[in-house]
């Protein structure tokens, strides 16, 4: 099993949908998980941290399901301005932090 | 945004001659880590520093050095570059989270 892992996309989802996607983890000490935004040929982005409780920031949801060593990302009323890469990060306690390969999203007028 | 800036920004050199890429920050911070980007393999972690003098490596290292004198430089030397690193080089700082630079786009013929 691959130590992070994301569906690639591309997900083209219509304006204004809701959509959501996966991360799988394979150490399951990891211990902060994060997702990050990636325009094209721009730099990763912070978008938010995943907490044990779940955590909600405007039009995004991030949860952390430990006992299936995942995480999720649910974008809701998207805007075109979504469309990025979302990359999924884990930080695995006394290791290297460590990057999923990221999802691509399209956001469709 | 984090104080990160990177130097250059594109550069396009000939296989063989020594390249150095820097990367500043004003953020004061400990960790510092230089990536690379390519298509089909995500961020890759190059070196990364835990204070000033104080580097290691990460899972691609070979081909590259760097150092660290000032806390708030961190430079990547690629002694004699082959075109298998021609990519996109990030450089981040942080401890759990991490914020990124602009990042360099090189180009090796």
């Amino acid at each position: 099993r691959k130590e992070v892992e994301q569906d690639p996309g591309p997900f083209n989802v219509p304006e204004g949908a809701t959509v959501a996607f996966n991360c799988t983890y394979s150490n399951s000490a990891s211990q902060s998980f994060f997702w990050y935004r990636q325009d094209c040929r721009k730099e990763p982005k912070l978008l938010m941290s995943v907490y044990s409780s779940g955590n909600e920031d405007g039009r995004f949801t991030a949860q952390l399901n430990r006992a299936s060593q995942y995480i999720s990302l649910l974008i809701r009323d998207s805007k075109l301005s979504d469309s990025a890469t979302y990359l999924c990060v884990v930080n695995p306690w006394g290791d290297k932090i460590i990057f999923g390969k990221g999802t691509r999203l399209h956001i469709l007028p | 945004d984090a104080g990160i800036t990177q130097s250059p920004r594109h550069k396009v050199t000939e296989t063989g001659t020594p390249v150095t890429l820097r990367c500043h920050q004003t953020e004061n911070h400990r960790y510092m880590y230089w990536y690379r980007q390519d298509p089909g393999h995500g961020l890759r972690l190059i070196h990364y520093s835990y204070g000033v003098k104080d580097t290691d490596k990460g899972e691609v290292s070979d081909g590259y050095s760097v150092s660290r004198s000032k806390t708030e430089d961190f430079l990547l030397t690629l002694e004699s570059a082959t075109s298998s690193q021609t990519s996109v080089y990030f450089c981040a700082i942080g401890s759990n989270e991490q914020f990124f630079g602009p990042g360099t786009r090189l180009t090796v013929l």
